[in-house]
């Protein structure tokens, strides 16, 4: 089966770093992605890793391990705008298909 | 450019009613999806479409018809609305390549009474 499991909730504080993980397990794997959703809009996109290690946008950085099954989206110097949801997905290794994670709710307090 | 649209906003309907919800993309894209974003279980996908012509189901497919007559346009029909399919509907589009990212619509609130 295809499952992805990310914390519903997290909150953190203005300026600080914040980690969101994400673990999964698909049928296939051609790269992980995560999008950023505020209340009531679109998903955007944010960063995506198909090889392990480290990608740096920013304040933004994702971590992938392959062989674990996990990542983590680092968020560095938060501010009150981040506060939105955060969705992990995995596209299967035909490429056609995104597997999406319910999100991680992330609140900013001053 | 406009990105990928989507028309209306915002729906209700009564349970049996039909509609269709149309989706427009002005960015040649090859790949098209449609999603539904229900409270706690993320986004689902309904259909999707690799090209003009071509259609495929996705994990929750029943009770949705599509079409993708042309290449800017992926259509979502809903025969026979019914309470279970009120949700927010997103389609997304997205080059052929494996590491190119879905650009979404503004999504299409659905509510069926």
């Amino acid at each position: 089966g295809q499952n992805i499991d990310q914390p519903t909730e997290m909150t953190a504080t203005e300026g600080a770093i914040v980690q969101i993980n994400c673990t999964y397990q698909t049928s296939g794997f051609n790269g992980l992605f995560w999008y950023q959703q505020h209340a009531g809009e679109a998903p955007t996109f944010l960063s995506y890793n198909v090889l392990d290690g480290l990608e740096e946008k920013g304040r933004f950085s994702s971590f992938l391990s392959r062989s674990k099954g996990y990542s983590y989206l680092l968020l560095k110097e938060l501010q009150m705008k981040d506060s939105a949801s955060y969705l992990c997905a995995v596209r299967n290794t035909g490429g056609f298909k995104t597997i999406f994670g319910a999100g991680t709710r992330l609140f900013v307090k001053a | 450019n406009a990105g990928v649209t989507q028309t209306p906003k915002f729906r209700v309907l009564k349970t049996g009613q039909s509609m269709t919800l149309l989706c427009a993309q002005d960015m040649n894209h090859e790949y098209m999806y449609w999603y539904r974003q229900d409270p706690g279980m993320g986004l689902r996908l309904i259909h999707y479409s690799v090209g003009e012509g071509t259609t495929a189901k996705g994990e929750v497919p029943d009770g949705y018809n599509v079409s993708r007559l042309k290449k800017q346009n992926f259509l979502l029909g809903l025969e026979s609305a019914a309470p279970s399919q009120t949700s927010v509907y997103f389609c997304a589009s997205t080059p052929r390549l494996a590491g190119d990212e879905q650009f979404f619509g503004p999504g299409t609130r659905l509510t069926v009474l």
